[in-house]
C-alpha cells in the first residue's frame, strides 16, 4: 500500500514559519490533504487538496504539492498552531484507498 | 452546522465485539455525494481508516480489518454503526467517525476511547 512519510517532529519560533513535509511516491500526482489535531481533540481539516482552505481556517494554513513530497506551510506561528498535523492522500490504485502520514508534532517554542 | 457524535460501549473484553453508533444531526446521512467512515487512533500512535458506507448500504473496508469489521447504515435514524468483532488489545483507541467528500473529510466526531482489557 501507498506509504506517507512525515518527520517526527517540527519546532518553531513565535512569528516564524514552520513547514511540515509528506513524503511518497509521485505525491505530486496526487491531491494532498492536511489535517491538524491538537490534544485530547479530533483532527480538524486545514487544508484540501493540495493548497484550499475550508472556510474558517487562517490564510496563514497553505499548502503546495510537486514530485515526491507535500509541503503544509504555516506562516506567522502562534502558540495556538502547536499541534499534531497529518497529510492524507487516496490512492485510487490500492485496496486501501485512505492513506494518512506518520504525522507531525508542531512545537512552538 | 453538521455534527457527528460518537457512542457506545468504552469497554470490551478481548475476543467480544466492539460496537459503536455514529449518529448524524444538522445534515442527512442520504445526502448524495458523501460516504460515511469510521477512523481510529490508538494512543499515542497515528490515524487508521478502517472502513466506509454509503447511503445505499454499499461499503468499503481496509483490508487489514476486513474479516472483522461490518458498517451499516440507519437511514431512519440518520447513524451508522462499526462492528468489530474478535477484539484484542491492539483494537485499543480512539474510534473516530467522519464525512468523507472528494477523497478527505471534512466533518468529524469528538472521537470514542474504546479500551479492550478483561
Amino acid at each position: 500500500s501507498y506509504v506517507l512519510t512525515q518527520p517526527p517532529s517540527v519546532s518553531v519560533a513565535p512569528g516564524q514559519t514552520a513547514r511540515i513535509t509528506c513524503g511518497g511516491n509521485n505525491i505530486g500526482s496526487k491531491s494532498v490533504h492536511w489535517y491538524q489535531q491538537k490534544p485530547g481533540q479530533a483532527p480538524v481539516l486545514v487544508v484540501y487538496d493540495d493548497s484550499d482552505r475550508p472556510s474558517g481556517i487562517p490564510e496563514r494554513f497553505s499548502g503546495s504539492n510537486s514530485g515526491n513530497t507535500a509541503t503544509l506551510t504555516i506562516s506567522r506561528v502562534e502558540a495556538g498552531d502547536e499541534a499534531d498535523y497529518y497529510c492524507q492522500v487516496w490512492d485510487s490504485s490500492s485496496d486501501h484507498p485512505y492513506v494518512f502520514g506518520t504525522g507531525t508534532k508542531v512545537t512552538v517554542l | 452546522q453538521l455534527q457527528l457524535q460518537e457512542s457506545g460501549s468504552g469497554l470490551v473484553k478481548p475476543s467480544q465485539t466492539l460496537s459503536l453508533t455514529c449518529a448524524v444531526s444538522g445534515g442527512s446521512i442520504s445526502s448524495g455525494g458523501y460516504s460515511w467512515s469510521w477512523i481510529r487512533q490508538p494512543p499515542g500512535k497515528g490515524l487508521e481508516w478502517i472502513g466506509y458506507i454509503y447511503h445505499s448500504g454499499s461499503t468499503y473496508y481496509n483490508p487489514s480489518l476486513k474479516s472483522r469489521v461490518t458498517i451499516s447504515v440507519d437511514r431512519s435514524k440518520n447513524q451508522f454503526s462499526l462492528k468489530l468483532s474478535s477484539v484484542t488489545a491492539a483494537d485499543t483507541a480512539v474510534y473516530y467517525c467522519a464525512r468523507e467528500v472528494e477523497n478527505y473529510f471534512d466533518y468529524w466526531g469528538q472521537g470514542t476511547l474504546v479500551t479492550v482489557s478483561s
